[in-house]
């Protein structure tokens, strides 16, 4: 098993441009999540997803979108890229009956300039 | 607001002896307590939960232990290596749906031959 998958790992981009951050896991996970990790920070959940066609604000929502279409797959979405989102993302899956234990993927490194 | 905090950013120890990682918790509904372990360029990676009615939680190698009085939580690491080595995150997780973690800003724990 490949666990949970992030594409990029890592990306430039210029203010106001947009892309969607790729998370994919193959361990039949019921939730899914998306965090930033600013420098010498904890995570911050932006994003959380308990199921396919089910979505819910984190503690960072503003700036970002996402959906859930399946139960693989997770993209998070940047419309217009600003400074401030400049962070390390990481996509996270866990099961809904073990649920202090999530799987984090490697992680996206972007930076908007 | 409710928080995760970190007595110390940097902790050094010597091969073979025991670290102990403090965090310190605001939130008293947290059902568990969790320690996450992120190695330099990776996503973070469970090690350890305890339940909120717990006190005291042992693993291999590893024991958390939890202080509702104070609102404090610990890792112990027995025997520490070099592959300790990394940032340890403690983090809590209100009840409730999406299984939702609060994570600390984390403690550096170097590892010195």
């Amino acid at each position: 098993n490949a666990g949970v998958t992030q594409t990029p790992k890592f990306r430039i981009l210029k203010i106001g441009q947009s892309m969607t951050l790729q998370c994919t896991q193959d361990m039949n996970h019921n939730y899914m999540y998306w965090y930033r990790q600013d420098p010498g920070m904890g995570l911050k959940l932006i994003y959380y997803s308990v199921g396919a066609g089910i979505t819910d604000k984190g503690e960072v929502p503003n700036g970002y979108n996402v959906s859930r279409s399946t139960t693989e797959d997770f993209p998070l979405r940047l419309e217009l890229a600003a400074p401030s989102q400049t962070s390390v993302y990481f996509c996270a899956s866990s099961l809904r009956d073990r649920n202090t234990e999530a799987f984090f993927g490697q992680g996206t490194r972007l930076t908007v300039v | 607001g409710e928080s995760v905090g970190l007595h110390l950013p940097t902790l050094s120890v010597q091969e073979g002896d025991n670290s102990i990682i403090n965090c310190a918790y605001s939130n008293s509904a947290s059902d568990y307590f969790i320690w996450y372990k992120q190695e330099s360029g990776k996503g973070p990676q469970f090690i350890i939960d305890i339940r909120s009615n717990m006190d005291k939680r042992q693993g291999q190698r590893v024991t958390v232990l939890l202080n509702k009085t104070v609102k404090h939580l610990s890792l112990q690491i027995a025997a520490t290596q070099p592959g300790d080595s990394a940032v340890y995150f403690c983090a809590e997780k209100v009840g409730g749906g999406g299984n939702k973690l609060t994570f600390g800003t984390g403690t550096q724990l170097k590892v010195e031959l």
